[in-house]
């Protein structure tokens, strides 16, 4: 069975630092698909950034990359110039490449960020 | 991205009572919808997965008579949570999907806070 471990409960970042989220899964598949979703306050799930297992380059989104390591199943978010709006709950999420396949989230990071 | 919507983002409800949530795709045709609960500060925990004209597919430790989902429609999901107790009480949030939306993303609703007195 596939499972994602986010092992960090809670980071703190000072504005315009850059900070790094874990996240480490486990799965046999070759082909999936992983994800960052954002939960601010409101608690709206926001897609932060996706990342292709079939694609070696790491995703960017604009003030947000990914360390994608295939070979070591993690899947870390790295988010530069932090900003206050950026505080919020991180989930790490697993999809296999199935149509419609249904998501496996970590357990969440808080991120709290320092004016 | 795509909008996808709940109603209602908050309900309050006697135990004992039924209690219907809605989940609808505003922009796109969703052929599967997901719906999760989560306890405050903790995951998200998939409760079942529905598709279109089907019926839905439980996870594991998942009461089905209890949470009855329905996708009658492209454009909307509903889950009635039956015989509603303390326990109940959660922020349930939805899905949604297409195959070729933006490589499969699911896009989720504000979610709906329940709270059963």
């Amino acid at each position: 069975a596939q499972t994602v471990t986010q092992s960090q409960p809670e980071m703190s970042v000072q504005e315009a630092e850059t900070v790094t989220l874990s996240c480490t899964y486990d799965t046999s598949e070759s082909d999936y698909y992983l994800f960052w979703y954002k939960q601010p306050p409101s608690r709206q799930m926001i897609l932060v950034i996706r990342q292709e297992a079939y694609k070696q380059q790491n995703a960017t989104e604009n003030r947000f990359s990914v360390n994608f390591q295939k070979a070591a199943k993690s899947f870390s978010l790295k988010i530069s110039d932090s900003q206050l709006g950026d505080a919020a709950m991180y989930f790490c999420a697993y999809r296999i490449f199935e149509n419609t396949g249904k998501l496996i989230f970590g357990q969440g990071t808080t991120l709290q960020v320092k004016p | 991205g795509a909008v996808v919507s709940q109603h209602p983002s908050w309900v309050i409800c006697k135990s004992g009572t039924s209690v219907k949530i809605e989940c609808r795709s505003l922009d796109f045709q969703a052929t599967t919808m997901f719906w999760y609960r989560q306890f405050p500060k903790q995951s998200l925990m998939l409760m079942a997965t529905s598709n279109e004209g089907s019926k839905a597919t439980y996870e594991q430790g998942v009461e089905k008579d209890k949470f009855l989902i329905n996708h009658a429609s492209l454009t909307l999901s509903t889950l009635t949570v039956t015989s509603a107790h303390p326990e109940d009480s959660s922020f349930y949030i939805c899905s949604a999907t297409t195959p070729g939306l933006d490589t499969d993303t699911q896009y989720f609703g504000p979610g709906t806070r329940l709270t059963v007195l």
